[in-house]
């Protein structure tokens, strides 16, 4: 199985500044089969980036994903107030579909 | 709108049985395949089951093989999870969830408490 490790677990910033999230898997990840996820509190997950780098309807041009292999990246340009969050990266490509285990964006 | 509505979740002793059910609108229900994903309290996702969109191919994560099962109904637009022998690790929200390569649509979830 493919094991992500996401870095760093908490990420304090202020709305405005930019926010980089890493996501490292054990073993090459098959077809870019890899996706982002946002969560807040009491809601269910939400898809923002799928293929590594392919943002999904509706999503806002500030979110933007990159990475090869078995290393990916999650960027945020500029924090708006809403993107303060929980994020998973989630692998695909094979079963089982590992999740990484988030990365908490909070306000500084 | 695509929607999903889960429902079934309960309080349960452990060792005791549940079943899920996720109904799904708004989309050809028989095109896609579907996914059960799991949440417990203040913790992260953990996906724990597909089955394709035909119920053929049916994967489980190493912690719910052989206790859990999944499968659908294509003419009532559903999805179901059986859950057996449940253990106090089993408690958290259940999350279906459209599978479209990455999950693209999901449900709010349902509750599953496992508890003496």
């Amino acid at each position: 199985e493919i094991v992500l490790t996401q870095s760093p677990g908490t990420l304090s910033l202020s709305p405005g500044e930019r926010a980089t999230l890493s996501c490292r898997a054990s073993q090459s990840v098959s077809s870019r089969y890899l996706a982002w996820f946002q969560q807040k509190p009491g809601q269910a997950p939400r898809l923002l980036v799928y293929g590594v780098s392919s943002r999904a309807t509706g999503v806002p041009n500030r979110f933007s994903g990159s990475g090869s292999a078995t290393n990916f990246t999650l960027t945020i340009s500029g924090l708006e107030p809403e993107d303060f969050a929980m994020y998973y990266c989630q692998q695909y490509g094979t079963s089982p579909k590992m999740f990484g285990q988030g990365t908490k964006v909070e306000i500084k | 709108e695509v929607l999903l509505v889960e429902s079934g979740g309960d309080l349960v002793r452990p060792g005791g049985s549940l079943r899920l059910s996720c109904a799904a609108s708004g989309f050809i229900y028989s095109s896609y395949d579907m996914n059960w994903v799991r949440q417990a309290p203040g913790k992260g996702l953990e996906w724990i089951s597909s089955i394709s969109n035909s119920g053929i191919t049916i994967y489980y994560a190493d912690s719910v093989r052989g206790r859990f099962t999944i499968s659908r109904d294509n003419a009532k637009n559903s999805l179901y999870l059986q859950m057996n022998s449940l253990k106090a690790e089993d408690t958290g929200v259940y999350f279906c969830a459209r599978d479209r390569g990455p999950s693209d649509y999901w449900g709010q979830g349902t509750l599953v408490t496992v508890s003496s």
